[in-house]
């Protein structure tokens, strides 16, 4: 079966530390891969998606960045955090292509606070 | 994007069933509408999804209006555990992206 690991649960950073969080997918190949956010009291928002090696859709330009170095990995950085990247972040999965009734699975999240 | 919009919270007692509704009045017609829960502090888990006809699973139930314009979440016996936020999403056709809502609040009440 396929599960999504996502670490470390919890973070805290000082303002103007890096950031790279990683998220790995297992019992899968060419996943579709997604990071979002949700501020506190907030809904989730969509920062990137990969639906390859390489592969990366951003969606909204801020001080992150993420990198798929591997099939089943995605990582998200930062060269200099802020205070408004604090929040929770969730790293997901689809199943490759196309097909629009793929169900999203999620991650267990990190909790992220830059202090 | 096809967006959604939900009510911001909604209370139900436990054992009655919980109706949360959602609205998607701009969805394409090969979009499906998917229903996820996220309980605080945790990823969303799936609950259900469907693109046109009506949709029943373990978890809940999916109504989907004939224009596909808006659809209903039901709950037939909500639990305390059932306190959550749900959320109301549309995969957006042609592409990749599942946009999320500010979701609604669900209070379930002994």
């Amino acid at each position: 079966s396929q599960t999504i690991h996502q670490w470390p649960a919890t973070l805290v950073q000082p303002v103007g530390s890096p950031l790279s969080l990683e998220c790995t997918v297992e019992g899968t190949s060419n996943p579709n891969l997604y990071w979002y956010r949700q501020a506190a009291g907030r809904g989730l928002q969509l920062l990137f998606y990969s639906v390859g090696i390489g592969q990366i859709s951003s969606e909204v330009p801020q001080n992150l960045s993420a990198s798929r170095p591997q099939d089943r990995q995605f990582i998200l950085s930062s060269k200099k955090l802020l205070l408004s990247d604090s929040g929770f972040y969730l790293c997901a999965w689809t199943s490759g292509g196309w097909a629009t009734n793929e169900k999203l699975f999620f991650g267990s999240g990190t909790q992220l606070s830059v202090l | 994007d096809a967006k959604t919009t939900q009510p911001t919270s909604m209370d139900c007692a436990e054992g009655r069933a919980a109706n949360l509704p959602c609205n998607h009045s701009t969805i394409s017609g090969n979009e499906y509408v998917y229903w996820y829960r996220q309980i605080h502090s945790q990823g969303p888990q799936y609950i259900i999804h469907g693109l046109k006809n009506n949709e029943t699973n373990e978890m809940a139930s999916l109504i989907i209006t004939e224009d596909r314009k808006s659809s209903t979440l039901i709950l037939p016996h909500a639990t305390l555990r059932d306190t959550a936020v749900y959320y109301c999403i549309v995969r957006v056709a042609l592409g990749y992206k599942y946009i999320f809502g500010t979701g609604t609040r669900l209070k379930v009440l002994a």
